[in-house]
């Protein structure tokens, strides 16, 4: 079965430090993985996407993520936090095998708010 | 994303009433989805579409139904709102000749039922 784990459901930082935003996922075949933001009020917008290419994924805005196969993590960065970042984030896992394709398994999110 | 629409943005509703909720895109996608986001649970999947003539059930489907009217519009209907389907719902996108089923999303209905 596959599976996807946001090991945080809050994550609190100041504005100019790293973020680090963690996900695990469980997949029997090679998936593809994607983390997602949805600011306040608005639909989901793609930060990035991993397709089995470059195990580490730059996005938009900043963030990059890092596909670790040994661990099964697919965990979400960004060097230093703008305000703007305050959001809900998801990490997505698609199986990619047979009748699954297109089938998105959403991780519960975790929100990061951003201090001043 | 002003390539997929929904109508309406927000509806609030009685119990036991027949609600649809309509979804465009332009973006030439042949896949079409439905979604509902509940706090702290995620988006789960109702509804799928891979193209006109196909029409699949996803992890949440009882009480809802869906029309895909043409590869561009994708509906969800509940046939007898009830409470526990106040929620959160997101039409989504995709192109099977694209990478990774690249899903793009709408800007959600929120839709509260008394």
């Amino acid at each position: 079965a596959q599976s996807v784990t946001q090991l945080d459901s809050h994550v609190s930082v100041s504005e100019g430090t790293p973020v680090l935003l963690r996900c695990n996922y469980s997949s029997s075949y090679s998936p593809s993985l994607f983390w997602y933001v949805q600011h306040p009020n608005k639909g989901l917008q793609l930060l990035l996407k991993y397709t089995s290419a470059a195990t580490l994924v730059k996005g938009i805005n900043g963030f990059e993520a890092e596909f670790k196969k040994s661990e099964t993590s697919f965990h979400l960065t960004k060097p230093s936090a703008h305000m703007s970042d305050a959001a809900e984030y998801f990490c997505v896992v698609s199986p990619n095998y047979g009748g699954s394709q297109g089938n998105l398994i959403f991780g519960k999110g975790t929100k990061l708010s951003v201090k001043p | 994303d002003a390539d997929v629409t929904q109508t309406p943005r927000n509806r609030i509703t009685k119990t036991g009433k027949r609600i649809m909720l309509e979804c465009s895109q332009t973006k030439g996608h042949d896949r079409m989805y439905w979604y509902r986001q509940d706090p702290g649970l995620g988006l789960r999947l109702i509804y799928y579409s891979f193209d006109v003539k196909d029409i699949n059930k996803g992890e949440i489907s009882d009480g809802y139904s869906v029309s895909r009217q043409a590869q561009a519009k994708f509906s969800l209907s509940l046939e007898s709102a009830i409470p526990n389907q106040t929620a959160l719902y997101f039409c989504a996108t995709s192109d099977s000749r694209g990478v990774a089923d690249t899903q793009y999303f709408g800007p959600g209905t929120r839709l509260t039922v008394l």
